[in-house]
């Protein structure tokens, strides 16, 4: 079954204090992975994207990392910011067969300053 | 470049009420999709068009809701009649790539409906 799962449900951290979001999928076939941002109120935008070759990729404070042969992925996000108050979404594509966005169910990220 | 135009924001009906949300795509984008967004959980496609044909609606609740995408461009979302679980965010999503492919999904802001 093709499948995101996103850990931790949700987090408070510190402004200023380092974070890491999991994202583990069991879909196929892999085509990429983007990491969405979704302030609240407001609709998804993507952060970054992952192809099957790519380990890493930054984009600002955000870095997302890709294991494929463990169907891992993650976010970490550098020196936090009020702002960075967000949920988090892992989108995982497939190549073929329906459904080609399978999304997870995010993690709700809380900065206090 | 215009981002992707939903209206209304927000609706609140009661049950066995309709209501119709409106989804203006990037222009040239030719592929469009509505998701549904419950509190708490990630966007379930409702259905996928490219460009004014029906590519997915296997998840649309044919029963109570309708989708159309005229000439391509602009979609509508109906609900007849509500019920008090389809209150939930309905997001419009298009892409500039058929549907075959996996390009960026580019959201709107979303329409939240709560019944009551």
């Amino acid at each position: 079954k093709n499948q995101v799962e996103q850990s931790p449900q949700s987090l408070i951290i510190l402004e200023g204090k380092n974070c890491t979001l999991q994202c583990n999928y069991t879909v196929s076939p892999f085509s990429n992975l983007r990491w969405y941002k979704q302030d609240t109120g407001r609709g998804p935008v993507s952060l970054t994207i992952m192809t099957f070759s790519e380990n890493t990729k930054s984009n600002g404070r955000y870095t997302a990392t890709l294991d494929a042969d463990t169907k891992q992925s993650s976010l970490h996000i550098t020196a936090s910011q009020l702002s960075d108050s967000a949920s988090y979404i892992c989108v995982v594509s497939r190549t073929s067969g329906t459904y080609k966005y399978i999304f997870g169910t995010g993690t709700r990220l809380k900065v206090l300053a | 470049e215009a981002g992707v135009a939903q209206s209304p924001r927000y609706k609140i009906i009661e049950k066995r009420q309709s209501v119709a949300f409106w989804c203006n795509p990037i222009s040239g984008h030719a592929t469009l999709y509505w998701y549904q967004q419950i509190l708490g959980q990630g966007p379930k496609l409702l259905i996928q068009f490219q460009n004014n044909g029906v590519v997915d609606d296997s998840q649309l609740p044919k029963d109570r809701f309708s989708a159309e995408r005229l000439k391509g461009v602009d979609s509508t979302l109906k609900i007849q009649p509500a019920k008090l679980e389809d209150s939930a965010v309905y997001l419009c999503a298009s892409s500039p790539r058929g549907s075959a492919d996996t390009g960026e999904l580019f959201f709107g802001e979303g329409s939240r409906l709560t019944v009551l």
